[in-house]
């Protein structure tokens, strides 16, 4: 099976810009996860999506919102960029509701200029 | 609010050394405790998990114990190997109406020859 997959791998955007990350389950997975790490606050959780719906959230500002489609596959969008959105961006899917070994996505490394 | 404190924030040890990392959680509800392996420039990697169900795990040179009244699970390496050099993170999750995982800081391990 296929891993998670993360697009882009790298993205430079300069603040006041919106950006779009998208994420690919591993085949099967219905829940994705999504973390910002930076070295200074470590891996933070966003949110998680399951079967479209977001069932949790982290403590971030309305600015960092996400969804998932029908294929579970998932996208995260952040507007109006800060410098202190510099990260790297995971997600994560998991196979159901009740299954709670996540698998990590390589990341998406964004730069705010 | 939820938290995980994770100790020490970086350990150094002789190869064949044990390395012992230990982490807190606040928040009660927290029902399965995974541990990830984080490479140089590549994607956290679970190495080991505990449920709340289960005292202590093992696989191989690692294990992990669970003390839920107090708060407390650890994380043992025995017979170190300079390819255990990299940073580990504990985390705390629960499945409560969806899934949220809280990690800790992690802690930067190097193993010397």
């Amino acid at each position: 099976k296929a891993g998670v997959t993360q697009t882009p791998r790298y993205l430079i955007k300069t603040r006041g810009q919106q950006v779009t990350l998208s994420c690919s389950p591993i085949s099967g997975h219905r829940s994705v996860s999504w973390y910002q790490q930076t070295p200074g606050q470590g891996l933070q959780f966003l949110f998680e999506y399951f079967s479209e719906t977001q069932r949790n959230k982290g403590n971030f500002p309305g600015r960092f919102s996400g969804r998932q489609f029908s294929n579970s596959r998932s996208e995260m969008n952040v507007s109006t960029l800060e410098l202190g959105d510099s990260a790297l961006y995971l997600c994560a899917s998991r196979f159901d509701r009740v299954q709670e070994t996540q698998y990590f996505g390589p990341g998406t490394r964004l730069l705010v200029l | 609010g939820e938290n995980v404190e994770q100790h020490p924030s970086t350990l150094s040890v002789q190869e064949g050394d044990s390395a012992v990392i230990k982490c807190t959680y606040s928040d009660s509800a927290s029902n399965y405790f995974p541990w990830y392996k984080q490479e140089l420039g590549k994607r956290p990697q679970l190495i080991i998990d505990i449920r709340s169900n289960v005292g202590e795990k093992k696989d191989q040179r690692i294990a992990v114990t669970l003390n839920k009244t107090a708060k407390h699970f650890s994380l043992h390496i025995t017979e170190t190997q300079p390819e255990d050099s990299a940073v580990y993170f504990c985390a705390a999750s629960y499945s409560a109406g969806g899934f949220k995982t809280i990690f800790g800081a992690g802690t930067r391990l190097f193993v010397k020859a």
